[in-house]
Order: C-alpha cells, then sequence, then structure tokens
C-alpha cells in the first residue's frame, strides 16, 4: 500500500543512548517532514526536506539530526536522548507547492 | 511558537448535529488545512483552501477562510459518531509553502 511507513512504532531508550527513527515513503514525495507531538498539543516541526541533499531545520531541532540521500528515506536521528524527547514522532511527506501532507502512523518514544 | 489556535479546545455533540471549529493564526498564509487524528494514530489530511478562496467543500465537510480576520472555521454536518476525532488546523505560510505549523487542536466527541 502506498503511504508513509515508519518504524520503529514503539521505542524505550535509556538516557544517553542513540536512535535513528526510520521513514519511508513511495509516493515520489520531495516535501518531507519530522514533528513531534507532546501531550494535548498539536505538532511541532522538527526537520523537513524539500528534496533528496537537501534539509533544513524546523520549530525544535536541537538534539536531532537529519539526511535525505534519497527520495523515498527520511531518518531522524537522536545523538543523545533525554527525557524531554520523550513524545510521538510523526513523519510526513507531500509533493511541493499547496498541497496535504501524508503522515506515517507514529513512532511513540520514551526516554528513561 | 504556534500559528494556528483552535477553538474550542473541546466538543461535544449528539449523532447529527453539525460540528463548527475555529482556527485563527499570526501572519499571512499560502494556505491552511485541516487534518484530523484518531486517538493513537497519524493524521489524515481533510481539506486544503488557499489564500485566495473563501470558501471550500468536501463531502460533509466545509471550510472558509477570512484573510482580513486571521481566521477559517471548519463545518462538519450531520455528524456521526465515527467523526469524534481531534482537528488540527495547519497553515503554510507565505514564502514557505513546504513547512506546516500546526495549532493544538479541538478534541471532538460525537454522542450516539
Amino acid at each position: 500500500n502506498a503511504g508513509v511507513t515508519q518504524t520503529p512504532k514503539f521505542q524505550v531508550l535509556k538516557t544517553g543512548q542513540s536512535m535513528t527513527l526510520q521513514c519511508a515513503q513511495d509516493m515520489n514525495h520531495e516535501y518531507m517532514s519530522w514533528y513531534r507531538q507532546d501531550p494535548g498539543m498539536g505538532l511541532r516541526l522538527i526537520h523537513y526536506s524539500v528534496g533528496a541533499g537537501i534539509t533544513d531545520q524546523g520549530e525544535v531541532p536541537n538534539g536531532y539530526n537529519v539526511s535525505r540521500s534519497t527520495t523515498e528515506d527520511f531518518p531522524l536521528r537522536l545523538l543523545s536522548a533525554a527525557p524531554s524527547q520523550t513524545s510521538v514522532y510523526f513523519c510526513a511527506s507531500s509533493y511541493p507547492g499547496a498541497f496535504g501532507y501524508t503522515f506515517g502512523s507514529g513512532t511513540r518514544l520514551t526516554v528513561v | 511558537s504556534q500559528q494556528g489556535e483552535e477553538d474550542p479546545q473541546a466538543l461535544s455533540i449528539q449523532e447529527g448535529e453539525n460540528a463548527t471549529m475555529n482556527c485563527s493564526y499570526k501572519t499571512s498564509i499560502n494556505n491552511l488545512q485541516w487534518y484530523r487524528q484518531n486517538s493513537g494514530r497519524g493524521l489524515v489530511h481533510l481539506i486544503l483552501i488557499r489564500s485566495n478562496e473563501r470558501e471550500k467543500h468536501s463531502g460533509r465537510l466545509r471550510v472558509t477562510l477570512d484573510t482580513s480576520k486571521k481566521s477559517s472555521s471548519l463545518l462538519i454536518t450531520a455528524s456521526r459518531a465515527a467523526d469524534t476525532a481531534s482537528y488540527f488546523c495547519a497553515t503554510a505560510v507565505s514564502g514557505s509553502a513546504r513547512q506546516l505549523t500546526f495549532g493544538s487542536g479541538t478534541q471532538l466527541t460525537v454522542l450516539p
């Protein structure tokens, strides 16, 4: 099925550990983004990409790295996990211009 | 910072009634989008309205946009229990349509 696939769905990390959240889309979308959602809040943009090899920071980029080597994949790396990074992470993709985004089902991350 | 703010934060109605949610934003926009999120799931794109449009329909959804007041409303007619979800507005700021900024959402409960 076409869409945005995120792995893993759940993850528990210890403070200081690093990990990569995977995101892949098969719709040939140029735009891809990572958001985090905290309880009772909307989504906040972490990083985004407008095409392979091009990334930029969003509203809350600290503690996260991204790269975009292919159109399909946009992994999010947590460098040294902190309890403040406990959240639900969503990846989304879109065509350029005025189009809606397709979201993945999310990764629920807990940092202890 | 959040560009969009939804009102009300929570809304409870009976099946068959109409539900209206409002969104206010702060800066000039390229377009405004509405998304639905069922509990524990990713976001689903509902409808997009461009800055030069005033009203748009999609099935039981009606969206209005007033750029002079920097506000939008989402009307769901003849609501169903399956419409129970959180609804978010998201704005794509002029000159940066690649980024979406989300509000904190309206939790809609439709009682059978």
